[in-house]
């Protein structure tokens, strides 16, 4: 059974740079029929996409986040990878990665992280 | 960027009544690309409907999924308490994913 899991810090400071892994297991990431994703929800607050990447590195972003976004892929760990710069308390929320399966949508999610913006 | 609105934000039903919940896109949506997530509180949302009318491997066949073009809708035929949690709709095109703000359907 395919398996996500979100790690990274839980507390950033303003104007930092949020940095968040996905480890998948249970399967590979590199296939061409998959992207892998990002979701967050802030607290009390609807689900928002932050972006999307495939195996070979090929990205899509939210443009409403884009400019402080990358993300990227190692696929000899069989992870992939968020940086969200220049965070302020509305990037607060928890971060999900998902496996986007083409009509399938997102299939698999990971268990969510929460990341607080603060000083 | 297409924008998904969905209605009504609370429903408020009681066990074995029936939801009809209601996704409408600002421009005609795939299909193909059209699902449905549950969500419970402290939990990651769940793939219920894809291919906006396909249910999720297990799913009871008390939920169902319709619509095309711009307007779509999950209809949970006769609730169980477990049903009572908030519901998204979420689409795919021109290499850019969004989410319905959610529907919450709630104890009566």
């Amino acid at each position: 059974q395919l398996q996500l899991q979100e790690s990274g810090p839980g507390l950033v400071k303003p104007s930092e740079t949020l940095s968040l892994t996905c480890t998948v297991s249970g399967g590979s990431i590199i296939s061409s029929a998959y992207y892998w994703g990002w979701i967050r929800q802030p607290p009390g607050k609807g689900l928002e996409w932050i972006g999307n990447i495939y195996y070979s590195g090929s990205t899509y972003y939210n443009p409403s986040l884009k400019s402080r976004v990358t993300i990227s892929v190692d696929t000899s760990k069989n992870q992939f990878s968020l940086k969200l710069s220049s965070v302020t308390a509305a990037d607060t929320a928890v971060y999900y990665c998902a496996r986007w399966f083409g009509e399938l949508n997102f299939d698999f999610w990971g268990q969510g992280t929460l990341v607080t913006v603060s000083s | 960027e297409i924008v998904l609105t969905q209605s009504p934000g609370t429903l408020s039903l009681s066990p074995g009544e029936r939801a009809t919940l209601s996704c409408r896109a600002s421009q005609s949506v795939s299909s193909s690309y059209l699902a449905w997530y549950q969500q419970k509180p402290g939990q990651a949302p769940r793939l219920l409907i894809y291919g906006a009318s396909t249910r999720a491997t297990g799913l009871p066949d008390r939920f169902s999924g319709s619509g095309s073009g711009t307007d779509f809708t999950l209809t949970i035929s006769r609730l169980e308490p477990e049903d009572f949690a908030v519901y998204y709709c979420q689409q795919y095109g021109s290499s850019l994913w969004t989410f319905g703000q959610g529907t919450k359907v709630e104890i009566k």
